[in-house]
C-alpha cells in the first residue's frame, strides 16, 4: 500500500542554519505530494506541493522538489528562522491523503 | 476568515460516555474529513465524505460514527467512549476529493477519556 517515511526528530538547529527533512514515498501511480506545518496548539496548514515528477513546490522560503527516480520529496529551508519550529508532515494523496509521523523541528536564537 | 471550524477544542469524558465533535467550513468544500492525531504515529483518516449525502470508512473507524448533516457540516460521534479513544481531532475539509486538491484543517479538539 501507499506510505510515507519521514526522518525522526526533532531536529534542532540555530537560527540561519540550512534545513533538510527528508521524506521518501512508496506509492502505486502518480501521487500528488505535500508538505504540511502545524504550529503549537494549531491545525495543518499547507506548506507546499507538487503534483508531477521534477515539479518543485516553494513557499515561504521553504522548497521541495517531486523525485520520482528517488521516491523523495525532502523539504529544505536556506536560512531558518525561531519562528519556523514547528512539526513538518509529508504527505501524498493519490486515492486518499496518507501522512508521515511527522518530524520536529526547533530553531534556537 | 473563520474557514474550518471545531467545536469544543478541548474535552474529558469518563468511560462509557458518548459526545459529538463538531466541524462546519465556510468555504463551500465538497469534500470534509475527520483524523486522529496521536503520538508517533502521524495523523489517521478516520471517516470521510466526498460529498454531500455520502460518508465513507477511512483508515481507523471502529468506535466512531459521522453524520454530513449539510454541505457545511459533518460531526465525529463516541457512542461509547474509550480511553483508546484519547487523542487530538483534526477536521478537514478540501475542494473536491481530487489528488491535487489540498486539505484545509481545523486548530483541534483535544479529547481525554478518563
Amino acid at each position: 500500500g501507499n506510505s510515507v517515511t519521514q526522518m525522526e526528530g526533532p531536529v534542532t538547529l540555530s537560527e540561519e542554519a540550512f534545513l533538510t527533512i527528508n521524506c521518501t514515498y512508496t506509492a502505486t501511480g502518480y501521487p500528488s505530494l505535500f508538505w504540511y506545518v502545524q504550529y503549537p496548539g494549531e491545525g495543518l496548514q499547507l506548506l507546499l506541493k507538487a503534483t508531477k515528477a521534477d515539479d518543485k513546490g516553494s513557499n515561504k522560503g521553504f522548497e521541495a522538489t517531486y523525485r520520482k527516480e528517488t521516491t523523495s520529496f525532502h523539504l529544505e529551508k536556506g536560512s531558518v528562522q525561531v519562528s519556523d519550529s514547528a512539526v513538518y508532515f509529508c504527505a501524498l494523496i493519490s486515492d486518499k491523503l496518507i501522512f508521515g509521523t511527522g518530524t520536529r523541528l526547533q530553531v534556537f536564537p | 476568515n473563520a474557514g474550518v471550524t471545531q467545536t469544543p477544542k478541548f474535552q474529558v469524558l469518563k468511560t462509557g460516555q458518548s459526545m459529538t465533535l463538531q466541524c462546519a467550513q465556510d468555504m463551500n468544500h465538497n469534500s470534509m474529513y475527520w483524523y486522529r492525531q496521536d503520538p508517533g504515529m502521524g495523523l489517521r483518516l478516520i471517516y470521510y465524505s466526498a460529498s454531500e449525502g455520502t460518508t465513507d470508512k477511512g483508515e481507523v473507524p471502529n468506535g466512531y460514527n459521522v453524520s454530513r448533516l449539510n454541505k457545511r457540516e459533518f460531526s465525529l460521534r463516541l457512542e461509547s467512549a474509550a480511553p483508546s479513544q484519547t487523542s487530538v481531532y483534526f477536521c478537514a475539509s478540501s475542494r473536491t476529493g481530487e489528488y491535487d486538491q489540498p486539505q484545509h484543517f481545523g486548530d483541534g479538539t483535544r479529547l481525554s477519556i478518563l
